[in-house]
């Protein structure tokens, strides 16, 4: 079974509608991620945590929130979706150690018309 | 200014060959972690190599090594003996501590490598 993975892999939405994507975690880390990636541009961190009481912005976090519902789960919803939120979503999650090597979901892929 | 530049944006390399991918960064930190993943057509990113600011040899893993060059701030992700399921997107990617708990990794705009049979 994967370490990290995420609920819905794919998603089609309207304009307006409230989504919440959703990661699981097995891993045992206490950090959790949420990037976007749209293309060419890379991935952009929206929000992370790095215990089930601590949550940051990331640099594009203006229409999102997140909710860090226990050490395994993270998940980031959109309050009212709209088109340029479309992108590639991923949740991912690291130790604390040295390296603190980022382990990333599967990807959500999220279409908002 | 761009914390992470990858300035080859594809590569065709024939299968059997060595590859380089660029990357050079730019921090102030003296505490900072590089990255290299792999995202294949399928969409998920894949840990490949790590490097420390403070590590003192490069890094490798089976045929992933990384030419870190300090003073030049860059960090090379080198695949030796190319395959053909090496072509994919690869991304490089940096971790900043400005501030504790204020961790980031920052990416870098990828690479598409094809390896031509």
């Amino acid at each position: 079974d994967a370490d990290v993975t995420q609920t819905p892999r794919n998603r089609i939405t309207k304009t307006g509608k409230r989504i919440m994507l959703e990661c699981s975690q097995t891993k045992g880390h206490d950090r959790m991620y949420w990037y976007r990636q749209d293309p060419g541009l890379g991935l952009r961190l929206i929000y992370y945590s790095f215990d089930v009481k601590d949550i940051n912005k990331g640099e594009i976090s203006d229409g999102y929130s997140v909710s860090r519902q226990a050490q395994a789960k993270f998940s980031l919803s959109l309050e009212s979706a709209i088109p340029n939120q479309t992108a590639l979503y991923f949740c991912a999650t690291s130790d604390s150690g040295i390296r603190e090597t980022q382990y990333f979901g599967p990807g959500t892929r999220l279409l908002v018309l | 200014a761009q914390k992470i530049t990858q300035t080859q944006p594809g590569m065709f390399v024939q299968e059997k060959e060595a590859v380089t991918l660029d990357c050079t960064y730019d921090t102030s930190d003296p505490s900072y972690g590089l990255f290299w993943y792999k995202q294949p057509s399928s969409g998920e990113m894949i840990f490949l190599i790590y490097q420390g600011s403070y590590d003192q040899q490069n890094a490798t893993e089976g045929r992933y090594s990384l030419n870190f060059q300090k003073a030049r701030k860059s960090a090379n992700l080198v695949i030796s003996a190319s395959q053909l399921g090496d072509s994919a997107m690869y991304f490089c990617a940096m971790r900043e501590r400005p501030n504790f708990g204020n961790e980031k990794l920052t990416f870098g705009t990828g690479t598409r490598l094809t390896i031509i049979p």
